[in-house]
């Protein structure tokens, strides 16, 4: 069981718009940062959201986060075939002092 | 360009340590901390711990009994040890750029693949 809590499995058709939740608490994403990165299959992890919701130069506009309280989400607009992958938040968690991840998420273009 | 390039044994028996090293090509070595992640076979991530260049260390508690990473300035480069493995730690293994203080993940390296069985 992740302290950071995602859906296990989304879905959506190109060009359609998806949320991508990752719930946690006040020890990690209440007071801290939120990252998400992308994992496509057989590759590694690629940072997309920085900071709860800065692009690091690269990452299309297509990919936004946000937060609030102790949630945060990442959305994708537009979807394409190519954003088929495994999605992942991470929050540093004050009272366990470690990183922690989401569970991650796999993401399926119809 | 930021480059990272990590190596090690495959296949380990149990009881037996894990040895991975990490090299660091472009960019600062002493600006930033370094970490090591790893990703179980159809499930998720895990930190195991990060180490800056001093050798100050911040492991994973839930493994710190069994972590020992260690740096190697001169050649801009860290590793990892995971000792008495056992098929638990099965897993893809990745150095990465970034900890506590630092953005977590802003470049990877290729990973490799750890598979612990007798």
């Amino acid at each position: 069981q992740s302290v950071l809590t995602q859906p296990p499995s989304a879905s959506g058709t190109p060009g359609q718009r998806v949320t991508i939740s990752c719930s946690g608490s006040s020890s990690n994403i209440g007071r801290n940062y939120v990252f998400w990165y992308q994992q496509l299959s057989g590759t590694a992890p690629k940072l997309l959201i920085h900071t709860n919701y800065q692009r690091p130069s690269g990452v299309p506009d297509r990919f936004s986060g946000s937060k609030s309280g102790t949630s945060a989400s990442l959305v994708i607009s537009g979807l394409r075939s190519e954003d088929e992958a495994d999605y992942f938040c991470a929050s540093w968690d004050d009272s366990l002092s470690s990183w922690m991840f989401g569970g991650g998420t796999k993401l399926t273009v119809l | 360009q930021v480059q990272l390039r990590q190596w090690g044994a495959g296949l380990l028996k149990p009881s037996e340590t894990l040895s991975l090293t990490c090299a660091v090509y472009g960019g600062s070595f002493t600006t930033y901390s370094w970490s090591w992640i790893r990703r179980f076979p159809g499930k998720g991530l895990e930190w195991i711990g990060e180490i800056v260049h001093t050798g100050s260390t911040t492991y994973n508690p839930s493994l710190k009994s069994r972590v020992t990473m260690s740096v190697d300035t001169s050649k801009s480069q860290f590793s990892l040890r995971l000792n008495s493995v056992t098929a638990a730690d099965t897993a893809l293994y990745y150095c990465a750029r970034g900890g506590r203080w630092y953005t977590l993940g802003e470049f990877w390296g290729q990973g490799t693949l750890v598979t612990v069985s007798s």
